[in-house]
């Protein structure tokens, strides 16, 4: 059991570039989360799904896509990369909404 | 959105002491979930809870739920230096239809050997 794969772990963009920052769990999860985190801000929600087709927007989802194809994977895209994007971003999924979630090891991009 | 207050924000102990942090929010919550996260590392699902009142153990730490599901804490004994690393709160709010999972901005621990 892999539980939640995210890639690359690092990355470096010049501002304007676009990435999509890879999420795959292999637990059969229907829950799926972005998250950021920032020194002193804690994990802030970017966006999340309930279920292969559905997604929703979190706290701060400006600048950021999702999709949710299948059960297993849910990308996250950044469209036109900002210097104020620069995080650790992690995925992480849960069998339902109100259970606890599995963590990814984080992807630590940097945009310059 | 479901607005969540932790404190301390940062904590330094003498290995041995006890350490607290807590979780306070304005409205009533569905449950509670607790996040350990290492330096450098991702969170990690310590324990939820779910009932008024209800209090958990594990080992060393105890987990509180606040009578009114509005408040909780996180309690350690006789820390060691395994317990470093920062202490996240996390919750959505009570009523159907609620799926976002709120983090609180953590308490940093220290322990000082």
């Amino acid at each position: 059991n892999a539980g939640v794969t995210q890639t690359p772990k690092f990355q470096v963009l010049k501002t304007g570039q676009s990435m999509t920052l890879q999420c795959a769990q292999d637990m059969n999860h229907e829950y799926m989360s972005w998250y950021r985190q920032d020194p002193g801000m804690g994990l802030r929600l970017i966006h999340y799904s309930v279920g292969a087709g559905i997604t929703d927007q979190g706290e701060v989802p400006n600048g950021y896509n999702v999709s949710r194809s299948t059960t297993e994977d849910f990308p996250l895209r950044l469209l036109s990369a900002a210097p104020s994007q620069t995080s650790v971003y992690f995925c992480a999924s849960s069998y339902s909404g109100s259970a606890g979630y599995t963590f990814g090891s984080g992807t630590r991009l940097t945009v310059v | 959105g479901q607005q969540v207050m932790q404190i301390p924000q940062y904590q330094h102990v003498q290995e041995g002491e006890d350490f607290t942090t807590y979780c306070n929010s304005s409205t009533t919550l569905s449950n509670i979930q607790w996040y350990k996260q290492r330096p450098g590392g991702h969170p990690v699902f310590l324990i939820q809870l779910v009932k008024s009142g209800e209090v958990k153990k594990q080992k060393r730490l105890t987990f509180q739920f606040g009578e009114a599901k509005k408040n909780s804490s996180l309690h350690i004994t006789a820390t060691q230096t395994t317990d470093v690393g920062t202490y996240f709160c996390a919750v959505t709010e009570s009523g159907a239809g609620s799926y976002q999972l709120t983090f609180g901005k953590g308490t940093k621990l220290s322990v000082i050997p």
